[in-house]
């Protein structure tokens, strides 16, 4: 595809449950990053990944979130014992070196 | 000292009229500053972004002005357009040590209105 896509485009989850977001970054693109956008606010830094390894992982809240990019192409942002808090638009972004141009058209997730 | 304050939150101008939108930054360590707008249902999308060794880049309708002695940074939109109306995000980096761009602070967002 031309840009960043991520599945799925909405995700509504129990607090408890484990989810799975998924993002296909565009082809060739070597770095990689999640951010997530709460209603009404700028989006904020979660990991980046350089080829496979995550160079930053600085920004995941807790240890409940975890990302992975086994291939250097599509990475899974996983989240355990998913609460409420954690309801947001979860963003990707990739880009060649440099920051992040495109960004997704996100996924939202919401806790109940 | 990690935030980026934006202002105003909202903005309506009429078509033609030049929207500016300020951020302001504690971090001196800060290095890359970008421009990103938004559409409803979108992700952002990179505008501009301009590095402190000038003080004014344009691109288009689109210019950064940047103040470093008073840690500021400004968007400016030219001959407004209707089709400008979404919501504009200032961000900010440090590429030291590592040189990556990619961790970027943004400010709250200002959401503009360009009216016919």
């Amino acid at each position: 595809g031309a840009g960043v896509s991520q599945t799925p485009s909405n995700k509504v989850t129990e607090k408890g449950k484990y989810v799975e977001l998924r993002c296909d970054p565009i082809s060739g693109h070597t770095a990689l990053y999640w951010y997530r956008q709460s209603l009404g606010q700028g989006p904020e830094f979660l990991i980046y990944f350089q080829g496979t390894g995550a160079a930053d992982d600085s920004g995941l809240p807790n240890d409940r979130f975890f990302a992975v990019r086994p291939e250097g192409s599509v990475s899974t942002l996983k989240i355990q014992r998913t609460e409420r808090g954690d309801s947001a638009v979860y963003l990707c972004a990739s880009s060649l070196r440099g920051p992040p141009s495109h960004f997704g058209p996100g996924t939202r997730l919401t806790v109940l | 000292q990690q935030q980026v304050k934006q202002s105003p939150q909202s903005l309506i101008v009429q078509k033609g009229g030049i929207p500016i939108i300020n951020c302001a930054y504690e971090n001196t360590a800060f290095d890359y500053f970008p421009w990103y707008q938004q559409f409803p249902g979108k992700g952002p999308a990179l505008l501009i972004a301009i590095r402190p060794d000038v003080s004014e880049k344009k691109e288009g309708r689109f210019t950064i002005s940047f103040n470093k002695s008073a840690k500021q940074f400004s968007l400016h939109i030219m001959d407004s357009q209707p089709g400008d109306s979404a919501t504009y995000f200032c961000a900010a980096s440090s590429t030291r040590p590592s040189g990556n761009t990619g961790k970027l602070i943004f400010g709250q967002g200002t959401t503009l209105q360009v009216k016919p």
